[in-house]
């Protein structure tokens, strides 16, 4: 079975701080995406990388930034968090045109 | 832009009763349309996928099918563990995938 996994599943952050949100998946996929979930909203995809070192923006990006060292490691960073980005973060890896999978969440609070 | 709508919003069926969602898109080259099941506090958990109009995809009492505007998801005889929020994506260009916000389904016994 494809996992993928997320450093954390409750994270609680002060207003101001840089945020590190880990993802590892153990499938080899080439594509890994973040998103962030939000009532109403839906999934709206922050960053995707289709490649070691690649990373493109997805629809909501300011904020936040990327890194992608090795292929089974996506991380996400928030440079400097506001209150406007408590959220619930997914991490999803995919080979080719096939389906995403999605690793468990971390919910994010920033106070 | 790729863009995805979904309905109803939240939909609500007595054990037994069959029903259809919606999933409206519009995408430059579809490569993939994809459904979801996420239950609460979880990361969506995959369905199916249809790479072209016409097709049609079953498991257990869901069935998805695809037009070149539309795409259904078919619960039949529903039970309340099928109660979830059911979510329909799409590949467009270079490897986007576009959620939609999803259909909320409760089954009541």
């Amino acid at each position: 079975d494809v996992k993928v996994t997320q450093s954390s599943r409750y994270l609680v952050k002060r207003t101001g701080e840089k945020v590190f949100l880990e993802c590892v998946q153990d499938m080899d996929h080439e594509n890994m995406f973040w998103y962030r979930q939000d009532p109403g909203l839906g999934l709206r995809l922050i960053y995707f990388s289709y490649d070691v070192k690649m990373k493109e923006k997805g629809d909501i990006p300011e904020g936040y930034s990327v890194s992608r060292e090795k292929k089974e490691r996506f991380s996400l960073i928030l440079e400097s968090a506001s209150t406007n980005q408590t959220s619930m973060y997914l991490c999803a890896s995919s080979e080719g045109d096939r389906q995403a999978f999605f690793g468990q969440g971390t919910r994010l609070t920033v106070v | 832009e790729d863009q995805v709508t979904q309905s109803p919003e939240a939909l609500r069926l007595q054990e037994g009763e069959s029903s259809s969602l919606n999933c409206s898109y519009t995408v430059s080259g579809l490569r993939g349309l994809f459904w979801y099941r996420q239950d609460p506090g979880k990361g969506p958990e995959f369905l199916f996928t249809l790479y072209s109009a016409g097709e049609e995809k079953e498991k257990e009492r869901l069935k998805a099918t695809l037009t070149k505007k539309e795409s259904f998801l078919h619960i039949t005889a529903p039970k309340p563990e099928d109660s979830a929020t059911y979510l329909c994506a799409v590949r467009g260009g270079y490897q986007k995938v576009t959620f939609g916000t999803g259909t909320k389904l409760q089954v009541i016994p």
